[in-house]
């Protein structure tokens, strides 16, 4: 299966740590976007790159928060000094860019749990 | 600004008869519209999208939504609900141009009972 994989799967981190997720895109997708899902609610967008590029962050991503995608293949996420607010479900997806099809469906991988102690 | 509004946070349904998840719109430009699913410790998946083609727009498992443009709404519906159906169920905003970043409603607890 060539899906959007992310890793780990699962982080538990006592407050304060630095913690970083990885994502892996599909492979001929140039688009890749983080959001943030906590508990009963919908997922909220974070930023996304083309290519290497990022080209949008919003306002949530505070400044303990930085990611990358340095050669605009896969992209980490790090999130320094954690607090416990930072505890969610980090998802990753990947698109095509809208100029080769009409649709601009995102595919999401399995997301990365957060729990901060 | 774009913004949806899931209009249910729960909806029960017995199995076999008709589903109704109800989603509106707010938009300042032409918007595309999904409904995604996920189910328990999986991935968001795409049920279902519109994209300015046919109003009317049929997606995987039987499901389907109807974009009305003067009211707003974009509700998803099946005939005949089945136990795998249970999930949560999201309708999904973006605009073209707007680098298609996905605004989510709050989600909407499908419970399929026998």
């Amino acid at each position: 299966d060539t899906g959007v994989s992310q890793n780990p799967r699962h982080k538990i981190t006592k407050r304060g740590q630095n913690v970083t997720f990885r994502c892996d895109p599909i492979s001929e997708h140039n688009r890749l976007y983080w959001y943030r899902q906590t508990l009963g609610q919908g997922p909220e967008f974070l930023t996304y790159f083309q290519n290497e590029a990022q080209l949008e962050k919003s306002r949530l991503l505070s400044d303990r928060f930085s990611a990358e995608r340095p050669k605009g293949s896969f992209s980490t996420l790090e999130i320094q000094r954690t607090e416990q607010g930072d505890s969610a479900m980090y998802l990753c997806a990947s698109s095509i860019p809208p100029e080769a099809t009409s649709s601009y469906e995102q595919y999401f991988g399995p997301g990365t749990r957060l729990t901060v102690t | 600004a774009q913004s949806v509004t899931q209009l249910d946070s729960h909806v029960s349904v017995s199995e076999g008869t008709p589903v109704l998840l109800r989603c509106n719109y707010s938009s300042s430009y032409s918007p595309s519209l999904f409904w995604y699913v996920q189910h328990p410790n999986k991935g968001l998946q795409l049920l279902l999208k519109y994209t300015s083609a046919a109003t009317l727009v049929k997606g995987i498992n039987g499901f389907e939504a109807e974009f009305k443009k003067s009211e707003t709404s974009f509700h998803l519906t099946k005939p005949s609900a089945h136990m795998s159906d249970a999930a949560e169920y999201f309708c999904v905003v973006s605009i073209t141009g707007g680098g298609n970043k996905l605004t989510f409603g709050t989600g909407t607890q499908l419970k399929v009972e026998l």
